[in-house]
């Protein structure tokens, strides 16, 4: 099945800077790969996905890369702000069969330094 | 419009008891995923329903727990015979379909004491 590692566990960044979290996943068949916020006590939120026949993807402040051939993908997000302070969720997905859940990564904590 | 709800948000039990846990999806909504999520942990898959097709049980970590989805909406999630490691938050998911965002519910704090 597949196996999704995510670095690091815990991120703290100065408020403005960026923050980068990479992923990698094992399956080659895995086409989706989405990331999830989930801030304090609250349930998780999609923030970006990204699908096989792109590389890469942004949407304002957030962008995600995805290298097919390395099967890594990660999560830049510029000019932070407190209320990125988090935990991010990468995951992997293939259309096969019989093998169609979400993997998830482990998280990483982000946290913003004012 | 409405999200995806659970119930019971909380729930306290006595090792050995069994409980069942609820998930409300998105109307419309034709797959369902439940997920554990222990203290600070990442998000542990257990099960999933597509339509009508047969559910994905590959992550149900024992025989312990079994999941049903009535009419391809509710479901229910039952949990045997608690063990305290069963402590954790239980998530629900819905989504149109695969390759589709998914929309979490709230969740159920379970602690087994």
């Amino acid at each position: 099945g597949e196996n999704v590692e995510q670095h690091p566990s815990t991120l703290s960044v100065q408020e403005g800077d960026s923050a980068v979290i990479k992923c990698t996943y094992s399956d080659s068949a895995s086409n989706y790969f989405p990331w999830y916020k989930q801030e304090l006590g609250k349930r998780p939120q999609l923030i970006i996905d990204i699908r096989s026949n792109v590389g890469e993807k942004k949407d304002q402040r957030i962008a995600v890369t995805l290298n097919k051939t390395a099967k890594h993908f990660s999560l830049h997000i510029t000019e932070t702000q407190p209320e990125d302070s988090a935990v991010y969720f990468c995951a992997a997905s293939n259309p096969n069969f019989g093998n169609e859940k979400l993997t998830f990564g482990t998280g990483t904590r982000l946290t913003i330094i004012p | 419009g409405a999200g995806v709800s659970q119930s019971p948000s909380n729930k306290v039990t006595e090792k050995g008891k069994d409980v069942e846990l609820r998930c409300d999806p998105i109307s419309g909504h034709t797959a369902l995923y439940w997920y554990r999520q222990s203290l600070g942990q990442g998000l542990e898959f257990l099960i999933y329903f597509q339509g009508n097709s047969a559910p994905d049980k590959s992550g149900l970590p024992s025989d312990r727990f079994s999941a049903e989805r009535t009419g391809g909406s509710v479901s229910t999630l039952t949990i045997q015979r608690t063990q305290q490691e069963d402590s954790a938050v239980y998530l629900c998911a819905s989504s149109p379909g695969h390759l589709y965002e998914q929309y979490f519910g709230p969740g159920t704090r379970l602690t087994v004491t």
